[in-house]
C-alpha cells in the first residue's frame, strides 16, 4: 500500500491556459474521487469513477473540466481555459469498496494557482 | 454545497488539555466520519461512526453521534502539539459521495 499519489504537487499557470493533473490511486481500489478545496473550506465533490466508468459529476464541474480513468487505473483531471476562480487544491481519493460511505484514502493534492 | 457545519471554526488550547469540536448536519445519514488535514496536505481518516451507534473510541479520540439532533462531537484527550490541524466531519447519506463540513482549525500550544 503506497498510498494515493498526485502529480504535480503545485501548478502555477496563467489565465486561459490548460492544465492537467494526475492521480494514482491505491492499487485495486475500485472507486476514485476528485474533490476541490478552497482556503478555509472543506473539500467539495467534483466527480467519481467506479473502475473506468465516470458515474457522477457535480454541478461544480463545468464543461471546461474533464476527467478520465482509462483502464480503471490512474485518473487525469483537465481544466481548459483556466480562470482565476479555478485556483484551489484539487484532491484525489480512492476507496476499495463498492458500497457507499466508507472511508476515503486521500492524496496530498495538487495546489493550482491561476494568475 | 457543505452538508455539515463544524463548531467552533477555530480552537486554541494548551498541550495536555482536551479539545472538543462539534459537527451539525442537515439530512439523514448512514454514517459520519471525521478527517484530519495538516496544512497543505491531504485528508487522513480518523474514525467512522454509523447511524445506529452513539459513541465510538479510537485511542485518544472519542466520537459521539446524536441523530435526533443531527449532531456529532469529536473529543481529543490529552492533546499534543502534533494534533494541530484542521478537522472535518463528513456525512454519507442519500448522496452517494461523502459531503464535508467547513472544518475546525485546532491549534495546540506547547
Amino acid at each position: 500500500d503506497t498510498g494515493v499519489s498526485q502529480d504535480p504537487r503545485h501548478k502555477i499557470t496563467k489565465r486561459g491556459q490548460n492544465v492537467t493533473f494526475r492521480c494514482d490511486p491505491i492499487s485495486e481500489h475500485n472507486r476514485l474521487y476528485w474533490y476541490r478545496q478552497t482556503l478555509g473550506q472543506g473539500p467539495e465533490f467534483l466527480t467519481y469513477f467506479q473502475n473506468e466508468a465516470q458515474l457522477e459529476k457535480s454541478r461544480l464541474l463545468s464543461d471546461r473540466f474533464s476527467a478520465e480513468r482509462p483502464k480503471g487505473s490512474f485518473s487525469t483531471l483537465e481544466i481548459q481555459r483556466t480562470e482565476q476562480g479555478d485556483s484551489a487544491m484539487y484532491l484525489c481519493a480512492s476507496s476499495p469498496t463498492t458500497g457507499w460511505g466508507e472511508k476515503l484514502f486521500f492524496g496530498s493534492g495538487t495546489q493550482l494557482s491561476v494568475l | 454545497s457543505q452538508q455539515g457545519e463544524e463548531d467552533p471554526q477555530a480552537l486554541s488550547i494548551q498541550e495536555g488539555e482536551n479539545a472538543t469540536m462539534n459537527c451539525s448536519y442537515k439530512t439523514s445519514i448512514n454514517n459520519l466520519q471525521w478527517y484530519r488535514q495538516n496544512s497543505g496536505r491531504g485528508l487522513v481518516h480518523l474514525i467512522l461512526i454509523r447511524s445506529n451507534e452513539r459513541e465510538k473510541h479510537s485511542g485518544r479520540l472519542r466520537v459521539t453521534l446524536d441523530t435526533s439532533k443531527k449532531s456529532s462531537s469529536l473529543l481529543i484527550t490529552a492533546s499534543r502539539a502534533a494534533d494541530t490541524a484542521s478537522y472535518f466531519c463528513a456525512t454519507s447519506g442519500s448522496a452517494r459521495q461523502l459531503t464535508f463540513g467547513s472544518g475546525t482549525q485546532l491549534t495546540v500550544l506547547p
